[in-house]
């Protein structure tokens, strides 16, 4: 089965600065990638996925990026962070020919202030 | 595209009362169900899937869930709560474009 890695776990940053969040995958190779947000009390949000290397798609127009430079390499990146972009971050590899679930990485903690 | 409801966004049982946690799902044509379980600051962990074949689906903890086409629904039960229960638990089915849609979640609270 998968596994998801994500660091780091708990992130403090002031507003205006950038925001760089990696995950990688082991166990699969070519997965489908992707990215939500959970806000308090308000469920999973979708920001990005991926199918492949390179291919981006985004869900919400927003002050985030995402990249994929390798196969098993998904990155969350910000210019200048906003209040608004407090919230936990999770990161989730899976495959349609797999039956379509989805395996979730432990997720890390950004605090704007 | 495909929709998920879960009604009830808090959801408090008794220690060892039946648990029963609602899903209805939007889909012409019967989709790919899962329970995910999320403990206070981690991930989201599989309870269990449906994809094809039985209707009754069993998984970890000693949850199940099963599948009626005729109401749309994915309900989750365990026969008796225990405190390790508390949690959040989120059901989703396939969306399109290789996406899950995911419902807004229930709070499980269980009281000793």
């Amino acid at each position: 089965s998968q596994t998801i890695h994500q660091w780091p776990a708990t992130l403090v940053q002031p507003v205006g600065s950038p925001l760089s969040l990696e995950c990688t995958v082991e166990g699969t190779s070519n997965p489908n990638l992707y990215w939500y947000r959970q806000a308090a009390g308000r469920g999973l949000q979708l920001l990005f996925y991926s199918v492949g290397i390179g291919q981006i798609s985004s869900e919400v127009p927003q002050n985030l990026s995402a990249s994929r430079p390798q196969d098993r390499q998904f990155i969350l990146s910000s210019k200048k962070l906003l209040l608004s972009d407090s919230g936990f971050y999770l990161c989730a590899g899976g495959r349609v020919s797999l039956g379509y679930e989805q395996y979730f990485g432990p997720g890390t903690r950004l605090t704007v202030t | 595209a495909q929709s998920v409801t879960q009604l009830g966004s808090h959801v408090s049982v008794s220690e060892g009362a039946l648990v029963l946690l609602r899903c209805n799902y939007s889909s012409s044509v019967p989709p790919y169900l899962f329970w995910y379980v999320q403990y206070p600051n981690q991930g989201l962990q599989l309870l269990l899937k449906y994809t094809t074949g039985a209707t009754l689906v069993k998984g970890i903890n000693g949850f199940e869930a099963e599948f009626k086409k005729s109401e749309t629904s994915f309900h989750l039960t365990k026969p008796s709560a225990h405190m390790s229960d508390a949690a959040e638990y989120f059901c989703a089915s396939q969306g399109g474009n290789n996406r899950l849609a995911f419902g807004k979640g229930n709070q499980v609270v269980v009281i000793p």
